[in-house]
């Protein structure tokens, strides 16, 4: 069973640092990585959809890899700003539509 | 553009009560979800319906049921509320099952208190 893990649980760091969000994951045949936000009380959204055949994607101040053969993705955010506060799921599909494993997320803030 | 939307917002019940969440989509998806949220835990999906007509257990289906009532809208019963069903029902919807490349869409959200 695809088991997604995600480090740090939580971050806080200052305005303007870069950091990266760590997931991985124990079967490498995903047919996909999804990177998702969620703020509190709230739904989540998708940030970046990483096909399988994929290296990376970017979207903005956000850069997400995939390295499948180890198990691995990362998020990268530049320029961290406050509004980038909230929870980050990484999510893997591993085919059908019960295919969805979902990482416990890591809890980022981001200080004024 | 409403994308996927829940009813209700909020929700206490008592235990043993009976309730229907409601979801539904305007993407005009082919496949629909839904999960649970508990505090600790990555979400775990209920039940699922993979196109219009047909509907699927998930990992965590026991006590709950679905309706997939036309291509738009997927609902989410509880026949018989339990404490341990308290959680946040998310139910979200994409293009097509999962292990393709398309996204999922999520809705905002139930909360539910089963006292």
């Amino acid at each position: 069973k695809q088991e997604v893990t995600q480090i740090p649980a939580a971050l806080s760091v200052p305005e303007g640092e870069n950091l990266v969000l760590n997931c991985s994951f124990t079967d490498s045949a995903i047919y996909n990585l999804q990177w998702f936000r969620q703020d509190p009380g709230k739904g989540l959204t998708s940030l970046l959809l990483i096909q399988s055949s994929q290296r990376e994607q970017t979207s903005g101040r956000l850069n997400a890899s995939l390295d499948k053969s180890s198990g691995r993705s990362t998020l990268y955010i530049a320029a961290s700003q406050p509004g980038d506060s909230a929870t980050y799921l990484c999510v893997t599909g591993g085919g059908g539509a019960d295919g969805l494993t979902f990482g416990k997320g890591t809890h980022l803030i981001i200080q004024p | 553009n409403a994308g996927v939307t829940q009813t209700p917002k909020f929700q206490v019940l008592k235990t043993g009560q009976s309730m229907t969440l409601q979801c539904a989509q305007d993407m005009n998806h082919n496949s629909m979800y839904w999960y649970r949220q508990d505090p600790g835990m990555g979400l775990r999906l209920i039940y699922y319906s993979a196109s219009e007509g047909t509907t699927d257990k998930g990992e965590v289906p026991n006590g709950y049921n679905v309706s997939r009532l036309n291509k738009r809208e997927f609902s989410l019963r509880l026949e018989s509320a339990a404490p341990s069903q308290t959680s946040v029902y998310f139910c979200a919807s994409s293009e097509a099952p999962s292990g393709s490349s398309y996204e999922q869409y999520f809705g905002p959200g139930t909360r539910l208190t089963v006292t």
